[in-house]
């Protein structure tokens, strides 16, 4: 079965520095897809990022990017130059390729982001 | 494009009333997500339609929960009994629904609808 871990329940850093959010995942699935997700204080969820499992090249939107390692599960997300404005909860988010009919994500608990003036 | 609208925002039952939610998806969406949010259990899949037909309901609780898409512009889930554990923000979302593309696995979520059961 799928799951999606993230361990850190909140972080705090000072703004323009650079923060990294851990996940890691299970899957039986050789193919699958990996999304990051953000959560305003307003609830409003919004899409970031997405890495694909059979791409080696980490990928890259903006000041977000991430840290794939297949080999271990893990899907870090980095944020660069962070702004207050990036305060908010930020998810991961797992689809198997393979996993039938379904596109259904399946979302980690979720990490806090607190960023500091 | 104005995005997933979900109604009403907030909704407040007593115990054993009914709830429904209602949700319209984007334009041209042919799939329309579930979620429900809460502190404990974080994002819980619910249900999951294409092109209207239901594809995938495991997260679904057997009992008193349904869903339907009667159209392609929008999406109700229904409680029935509602009891306090069923308070939390439920959340629907809609994406294109074919290929591999970002654009097409994207899930677009709506505002919510916060249920609170007194």
């Amino acid at each position: 079965a799928q799951k999606v871990t993230q361990t850190q329940t909140s972080i705090s850093v000072m703004e323009k520095t650079t923060v990294t959010m851990d996940c890691v995942y299970e899957t039986q699935d050789s193919s699958y897809f990996l999304f990051w997700y953000k959560q305003t204080a307003s609830g409003e969820i919004v899409f970031l990022i997405r890495q694909d499992s059979y791409k080696k090249e980490n990928a890259t939107v903006g000041h977000y990017s991430l840290n794939f390692q297949k080999p271990k599960s893990s899907i870090g997300l980095i944020i660069t130059a962070t702004q207050i404005e990036d305060s908010a909860v930020y998810f991961c988010a797992m689809r198997e390729r393979g996993a039938g009919n379904t596109r259904k994500l399946i979302f980690g608990l979720g990490t806090t982001l607190q960023v500091q003036p | 494009n104005a995005g997933v609208i979900q109604t009403p925002r907030h909704k407040v039952t007593g115990k054993g009333q009914e709830a429904t939610l209602w949700c319209e998806p984007i334009s041209g969406h042919s799939a329309v997500f579930w979620y429900r949010q809460t502190i404990v259990q974080g994002l819980e899949f619910l249900t999951y339609f294409r092109n209207q037909a239901p594809i995938d309901d495991s997260g679904m609780p057997k009992e008193r929960f349904s869903a339907q898409m009667p159209n392609q512009s929008h999406s109700t889930l229904k409680i029935q009994s509602t009891q306090p554990q069923d308070s939390a923000v439920y959340l629907c979302a809609s994406s294109l629904d074919w290929g591999l593309g970002t654009s097409q696995n994207t899930l677009y979520f709506g505002a919510g609808t916060r249920l609170s059961v007194l």
